[in-house]
């Protein structure tokens, strides 16, 4: 079955350590992937995007994410944490003729002082 | 320009009651999409409306649900006879095209059924 899996679901770091939050597919073809971010009580923020081209993206607040085609894999990284990064972090693949969004079960980010 | 906009923003029904959410799209933007997050879970599509037209409900559960995109107005998720399983936040997100590159998220209607 096609899916989304994200395999840690809480994660801790301590402020200024590096990120690297995981996400594999499983899908015949290379969807379009995205990763977005969910503070409390809050809806869903776009960080990043990848459609073709250079598998290693950059997005905003200073993350990128690199596709892996031979892994099924488009993992999230950030160099230095910040505490304001503390937040639900989700997955998602755009499939269906709908062109809809089907999300990971999410990878909490906890933030160490 | 304004960012999509949802209300309200809590709302609490007892069982059996109706719940009417309210999604209004961004300037421009004709397409809507619904998600359901069901606690500790990430978000389900549940319907695509396009102005006027239902596309894809496929998402949907089969009864009590219903969602309109009116040609004037916001869109509206309708849900009949609330059960304690329909309480999640509800997300609405809108798009001037369809697909998921451009999907903007509101900040979600959390339902809360007593």
């Amino acid at each position: 079955a096609q899916s989304v899996t994200q395999p840690d679901i809480h994660i801790t770091v301590s402020e200024g350590a590096s990120l690297e939050l995981r996400c594999n597919y499983s899908y015949g073809a290379t969807p379009y992937l995205f990763w977005y971010v969910q503070s409390p009580g809050q809806g869903l923020q776009l960080l990043l995007k990848y459609f073709s081209g250079d598998t290693l993206v950059q997005g905003i607040k200073g993350f990128e994410a690199e596709f892996k085609r031979s892994q099924s894999s488009f993992n999230l990284r950030k160099p230095s944490v910040h505490w304001s990064d503390a937040a639900e972090y989700f997955c998602a693949v755009e499939l269906g003729t709908a062109r809809q969004l089907t999300f990971g079960s999410g990878t909490q980010l906890t933030v160490l002082p | 320009n304004a960012g999509v906009m949802q209300n309200p923003r809590h709302l609490v029904r007892r069982r059996g009651q109706e719940a009417r959410l309210r999604c209004s799209p961004m300037k421009g933007h004709s397409h809507v999409y619904w998600y359901r997050q069901l606690p500790e879970e990430g978000l389900k599509f549940m319907v695509y409306l396009q102005k006027e037209n239902i596309i894809d409900e496929s998402g949907m559960p089969k009864e009590r649900f219903s969602a309109e995109f009116p040609k004037e107005g916001p869109s509206i998720l309708r849900i009949q006879q609330v059960v304690r399983g329909d309480s999640a936040a509800y997300f609405c997100a809108s798009s001037p095209l369809p697909g998921g590159d451009t999907q903007y998220f509101g900040p979600g209607t959390r339902l809360t059924v007593l």
